[in-house]
């Protein structure tokens, strides 16, 4: 079974400040990977998809990458702004036959002005 | 293009009471898949259809059902509901299964007392 770990459950920040989201996951039979941000109260908003046989993608301010081998991704977020306050997700969709999204529980990051 | 959207939005039943929520997924996209969000659980995959058909499933007793017309709305339904059904039940769409980003709507809070 799939399991996916996210470091740290909550982090608080400065304005400005770069920052790391990390998400582990067990098998690294994976068949993508993708980061979503959701706000209080509302569904998930896509941010990032890395295929398997891809190590990053870019968007904007945002960098994620992917280390299959060591069951590893990271969500990069540069020049971090109070409206990036959100709870971040990572999601691993398997190889196998099922397309489901294992999800981690996710990383609520908290931006101060 | 409009995006995933869900009804209703909130929902207040009683325990042992039926319910049905109802997702149109983006235009185009063929493959929808539900999941359940709970504080403590997380979000949970429950199932996903594509052309009509079930093609994954999720832990969850039978009272969860679900169901995708020629047009790939979907409904799902849960029946003889329980105090601990209460949740987000967020629904996504994607092209088809298992390919590219899963895009997902605001969800329906269902309150069960």
């Amino acid at each position: 079974k799939q399991e996916v770990t996210q470091i740290p459950a909550a982090l608080s920040v400065p304005e400005g400040e770069n920052l790391v989201l990390n998400c582990s996951f067990t098998d690294s039979a994976i068949y993508n990977l993708q980061w979503f941000r959701q706000d209080p109260g509302k569904g998930l908003t896509s941010l990032l998809l890395i295929q398997s046989s891809q190590r990053e993608q870019t968007s904007g301010r945002l960098n994620a990458s992917l280390d299959k081998s060591s069951g590893r991704s990271t969500l990069y977020i540069a020049a971090s702004q109070p409206g990036d306050s959100a709870t971040y997700l990572c999601a691993v969709r398997r190889s196998n036959s099922g397309y489901a999204l294992n999800f981690g529980k996710g990383t609520s990051l908290l931006v101060t002005p | 293009k409009a995006g995933v959207t869900q009804t209703p939005r909130y929902l207040i039943k009683t325990r042992g009471q039926q319910v049905t929520l109802s997702c149109s997924p983006i235009s185009g996209h063929r493959s929808v898949s539900w999941y359940q969000q709970t504080p403590g659980q997380g979000l949970q995959f429950l199932f996903e259809y594509f052309s009509e058909t079930q093609r994954n499933k999720g832990n969850f007793p039978g009272r969860f059902s679900g169901r995708q017309f020629s047009n790939s709305r979907s409904e799902m339904n849960v029946s003889t509901l329980e105090l601990g059904d209460s949740a987000l039940y967020l629904c996504a769409s994607s092209l088809m299964p298992g390919q590219g980003e899963q895009y997902f709507g605001p969800g329906t809070r269902l309150t069960v007392t």
